[in-house]
């Protein structure tokens, strides 16, 4: 069973718009998760850490966490073709950390 | 920046071959793990460490072997490779648990062909 689901699969914004992207996690009592990016054969990188309910902003990245709904946004502002890329959201279960299947973003110009 | 060198970046080799894929992280932490990661199923873990010579078993540990032999040196073994383990596998290093809000530190990724 999944433990990290990730919505859309895959997402195609124009440059300017805001970009959505959705993670719903099965357990409730995590408390912190990650937003991760990784461009097309690229490792990963970390974008936003969130901890407790509410919003946390990191540059044009702004993550929304709810844990009463098991969910978890990224919301990119004014997205960039640079952004193009896959982004994976993650959970954390103790000693390791999950990982949804990822959106894969296309940002045109 | 934590850095976490994998070896080699590319490997292709046929199956029922013995592969192994190395790891190196010099920040002195405490966990390692390996991951693959395959078009719609994310990362997905294999193995993992809490120091030298321990071993965990993730959730896809089926036809790997994994070996931490130092704190700083994370192997995994394939010693009879078939295709359905060709993937891009990433290791990663961090100084602790995972649910005490650690991040993880990943190499660039090893990409395995098994033909």
């Amino acid at each position: 069973q999944q433990k990290v689901q990730q919505s859309p699969e895959s997402l195609t914004v124009s440059e300017g718009a805001m970009a959505s992207l959705n993670c719903t996690f099965s357990d409730g009592t995590s408390d912190n998760f990650r937003w991760y990016r990784q461009h097309s054969g690229k490792g990963l990188e970390v974008l936003v850490s969130i901890f407790s309910d509410g919003e946390k902003e990191e540059g044009r990245f702004t993550a929304h966490l709810n844990r009463a709904s098991l969910h978890v946004s990224l919301h990119i502002r004014e997205p960039q073709p640079s952004d193009s890329a896959v982004y994976l959201c993650t959970m954390p279960n103790y000693n390791v950390l999950y990982f949804g299947s990822g959106t894969k973003l296309t940002v045109e110009p | 920046e934590a850095a976490v060198t994998q070896s080699p970046r590319n490997k292709v080799t046929v199956t029922g071959g013995n592969v192994t894929l190395s790891c190196r992280q010099t920040n002195s932490h405490n966990y390692m793990y390996w991951y693959r990661q395959d078009t719609g199923h994310g990362l997905r873990l294999i193995h993992y460490s809490y120091g030298a010579g321990n071993l965990q078993i993730g959730d896809v540990p089926d036809g790997y072997k994994a070996t931490r032999t130092t704190q700083e040196d994370f192997f995994l073994l394939l010693e009879l490779a078939s295709p359905s383990q060709t993937s891009l596998y990433f290791c990663a290093s961090s100084g602790g648990r995972a649910i005490s809000n650690e991040r993880l530190f990943f190499g660039h990724g090893t990409k395995l062909s098994v033909l």
